[in-house]
């Protein structure tokens, strides 16, 4: 079965980086793209942008464009997520999903990963 | 401010049906049929539960429907059970390449 299981919660203070990881299993990586999107704390949905593991291309929203990094590893079927220069509104659960595919959806999702940002 | 808008809050009784909207622009849900609905849980990811303004992925009940109409799009509950209250948010792709969400909608089954 489909699995995205992404890393564990992080705190981190404004100006630092975070680097979140969502490794795939029970189906073949290269052939979906990984997005990411982001819930901040009793708000909806906001997608960052997703990542193509067959071509390495990547699709950033211009919200986070400059200071988000998205990267995949096929040896492993990792994909990680790195947001620089962190500041209080990051505070959000990230949530890695496969795709997007058939009329953009994302039909597999990872747990979440709570980044704090905080002094 | 979300890009695409929904209703806050939506409710209805067991067994009744409930529709909830997603109003675009011909920009994103009214330009293309991409348009897809999540199903979230308290604390938990979400579910897709419809996609291409229509389609059901397997394991989703037929209670669920969706349907668009000019720029607004539909996600329709049937037969109201206590497992839909939940929060449902609907997606549209953009021009430019972009996926635009909208707000959400809390579902209370009453």
């Amino acid at each position: 079965q489909v699995q995205l299981v992404q890393s564990g919660a992080e705190v981190k203070k404004p100006g630092a980086s975070v680097k979140v990881s969502c490794k795939a299993s029970g189906y073949t990586f290269i052939t979906y793209g990984i997005s990411w999107v982001r819930q901040a704390p009793g708000q909806g949905l906001e997608c960052m942008g997703w990542i193509s593991p067959y071509t390495g291309n990547t699709n950033y929203a211009q919200k986070v464009q400059g200071r988000v990094t998205m990267t995949t590893d096929t040896s492993t079927s990792t994909a990680y997520m790195e947001l620089r220069s962190l500041r209080s509104d990051d505070t959000a659960v990230y949530y890695c999903a496969r795709g997007p595919k058939d009329g953009y959806s994302l039909g597999y999702w990872g747990q979440g990963t709570l980044v704090t940002v905080s002094s | 401010q979300s890009a695409l808008t929904q209703p806050p809050s939506a409710s209805g009784s067991p067994g009744q049906s409930v529709t909830i909207s997603c109003t675009g622009t011909s920009s994103d849900v009214g330009g293309y049929n991409y348009v897809s609905w999540y199903q979230q849980h308290p604390g938990k990811a979400p579910k897709l539960m419809i996609y291409e303004v229509s389609k059901r992925p397997s394991g989703v009940p037929d209670r669920f429907s969706g349907s668009k109409s000019g720029n607004t799009a539909s996600l329709t509950v049937s037969g109201l059970q206590a497992e839909d209250d939940a929060d449902y948010y609907c997606s549209s792709y953009a021009d430019s390449n972009n996926l635009v969400f909208g707000g959400g909608t809390k579902l209370t089954v009453l």
